[in-house]
Order: structure tokens, then C-alpha cells, then sequence
């Protein structure tokens, strides 16, 4: 079955130090990939993607997430954490089949930045 | 202005009740999405339309059924609620393959 996985429920991280949120998929072929991230009460929000080209992929606010193929992951990364990035963060592939797209999206990892 | 509004924020209704939630996107995407996220935040696609075209049915109960007029809107209508309908619903829309854009969220209490 295909799915992606995020390992880690919960990420606590100081702020000033660099995070990591972990993404791992299973699909086959070769699927888009996509970080999301939804503050409390709040629809997803769009962060990043990875189609095609360079493995480290840039987005918004700062985040950014590499692609290894080898090893099936996408795991996404920060530099300097912020308290403001406290949020739940949405790992998603997108895979095409009946003729559109599908989103899978991983179980969701709470990153939390302590002041 | 919204990309993707859905109406209404929330709703709370009783058990065998039957309701509706609208969404509309002016994004000029060709994919429309119901997304549901339960309680413990795992979001689980439901529906997938595209140009107003059911493209994907996932398994959920005949009790819910998507109706899309035209390729902006895609509402879902839910007949005979359950408690176990309580959760927040999300619309979504994209241009595939690229990034989905999504609503508010609906959250949907059953009493």
C-alpha cells in the first residue's frame, strides 16, 4: 500500500537551534512531494515541494527539505528554529492514478519551540 | 480575497440531521477535494473532483455525497449524522500536479 510516514508525533526544539521534521514515503513510481503546515484553527498552508531537479528545495518562512531517493525520505529542515514555527506539520506525496492527482498525506508531527 | 472559502466555520447539529457544507475556489483550478480530519488530526482524503468529474471515492459512507455544479464548486452534503461524523471537514483545490490550496475548515459537531 502506498503511505508516507512521519515517524515522530512531537519535535520540541529551542528556539535559535535548527529542526528537523522526518518524512519517509512508500509509493511507487515517482511521486511529487509536498510539506504542509497548519497553525491552531487553521487550514493547511502550503510550504514547499519537490518535483523534479535539485534534492534541497526551498520554501516559505525559511524552511526547506531535502529528497533522497535512496532513501525514500524528505525530511524538513531549518536552520534557526522560531517560537512562531510551533505548528502541526504535514508531510503529503501526490500521486497520479484515474486520471488526477491524489494526495497521501502523512499523520502529522506538533513542532515545538521553546523559548 | 479567499482562494478557497468554505461556509459555514462551524456547525452543530443532532444526530439524524441532514447538512451541507459549500466550498468554492477562484483559483481556476480543475481539481476540487473533501479532506477529514478527525480528532487526532489524521487528515483522510473523502472525494476528489475533477472539471466537476468524481475521480476519486474513497470509502466513506453513502450517507455523504459531493455534488459539483460547476468546476469552482464542490459542496458536500452530509444526510443522517452520526456522532462519529464530528470532525473538520477541509476542501482543497489544485492545479495537478502542484500544490493543493485549502480552506478554513468546517468543524462539524454532532450531538
Amino acid at each position: 500500500a502506498q503511505s508516507v510516514a512521519q515517524p515522530e508525533d512531537q519535535v520540541n526544539v529551542a528556539e535559535g537551534n535548527p529542526l528537523t521534521v522526518k518524512c519517509t514515503y512508500s509509493v511507487s513510481g515517482n511521486p511529487y512531494l509536498f510539506w504542509y503546515v497548519q497553525y491552531p484553527n487553521r487550514g493547511l498552508q502550503f510550504l514547499l515541494k519537490y518535483i523534479t531537479g535539485d534534492n534541497l528545495v526551498k520554501g516559505s518562512y525559511g524552511f526547506e527539505a531535502e529528497f533522497n531517493k535512496s532513501q525514500t525520505s524528505f525530511h524538513l529542515k531549518k536552520p534557526s528554529a522560531l517560537v512562531s514555527d510551533s505548528a502541526l506539520y504535514f508531510c503529503a506525496v501526490s500521486l497520479l492514478g484515474s486520471g488526477t492527482y491524489k494526495y497521501i498525506f502523512g499523520t502529522g508531527t506538533r513542532l515545538k519551540v521553546l523559548a | 480575497d479567499t482562494a478557497v472559502s468554505q461556509t459555514p466555520k462551524y456547525l452543530v447539529t443532532q444526530m439524524g440531521n441532514d447538512k451541507s457544507i459549500k466550498c468554492e475556489q477562484n483559483l481556476g483550478h480543475d481539481t476540487m477535494y473533501w479532506y477529514k480530519q478527525d480528532s487526532k488530526k489524521f487528515l483522510k482524503i473523502m472525494f476528489s473532483y475533477n472539471n466537476k468529474e468524481l475521480i476519486i471515492n474513497e470509502t466513506v459512507p453513502n450517507r455523504f455525497s459531493p455534488k459539483s455544479p460547476d468546476k469552482a464548486h464542490l459542496n458536500l452534503h452530509i444526510n443522517s449524522l452520526e456522532l462519529g461524523d464530528s470532525a473538520v471537514y477541509f476542501c482543497a483545490s489544485s492545479q495537478d500536479p502542484s500544490e493543493a490550496f485549502f480552506g478554513q475548515g468546517t468543524r462539524l459537531t454532532v450531538v
